[in-house]
């Protein structure tokens, strides 16, 4: 059974940082791109970043380039959201899932942007 | 960047009566390797998304025959044939023909 279990998330002041994760299970991990989706409260889904399964390639919303970093170890079978220079619009629910078709998604984490 | 226009943001319907909920593309959705990469995602209150279609008109495992999908090049629909109380929920299109990936701003579905 395919699994995705994000963390991390919290209460972090305006240009502060954090550092999420999403352990994978269940599929063999490298074999797949992996993606960040956040939702802000009462909103709708926007695509964040994405990473190759090597972790040889990244690409990023033009919202979160600069400040968000993407990586992977994939002998962890973990994803990675590095996450600087916040803003209160960064506050949302950060969701990773698999590929670009989105079978699957985690449960999500909360990350909070305030003073 | 490609825009998905969904409209109505909401679309009130009557237990057991039919559903259409559109998604319509700024621009084709037909990668060059012929495929047209449109999923749709339900979201209830309080869960992370679901897919139910991809590929446009692919049901995923596990999801009601009474969702269906259809359309191609830039309109797409998500038909619900008979509307179950648990169909409430936010319904999204999304593609990933083009980079980046973008999501419609979603329509909900409300039962009368």
């Amino acid at each position: 059974e395919v699994k995705l279990v994000e963390s991390g998330g919290g209460l972090v002041q305006p240009g502060g940082s954090l550092r999420l994760s999403c352990a994978a299970s269940g599929f063999t991990f490298d074999n797949f791109w992996m993606h960040w989706v956040r939702q802000a409260p009462g909103k709708g889904l926007m695509w964040v970043s994405r990473i190759k399964g090597d972790g040889g390639m990244t690409e990023y919303a033009d919202s979160v380039k600069g400040r968000f970093t993407i990586s992977r170890d994939n002998a962890k079978n973990t994803l990675y959201l590095q996450m600087n220079s916040l803003r209160a619009e960064d506050t949302a629910v950060y969701f990773c899932t698999r590929s670009s078709t989105m079978g699957y998604w985690g449960h999500g984490t909360l990350v909070t942007v305030s003073s | 960047d490609v825009v998905l226009t969904q409209s109505p943001l909401s679309l009130p319907v009557t237990l057991g009566q039919p559903a259409s909920v559109p998604c319509r593309s700024s621009q084709s959705l037909v990668h060059s390797d012929g495929n047209t990469y449109l999923n749709w995602f339900q979201q209830r209150p309080g869960q992370s998304p679901r897919r139910l279609i991809y590929m446009v008109s692919n049901r995923d495992s596990g999801v009601p025959d009474r969702f269906s999908g259809s359309g191609s090049g830039t309109v797409f629909t998500l038909n619900i044939s008979r509307v179950e109380a648990e169909d409430a929920a936010v319904y999204y299109c999304m593609q990933g023909t083009h980079r980046p990936l973008t999501f419609g701003g979603g329509t909900k579905v409300e039962i009368k």
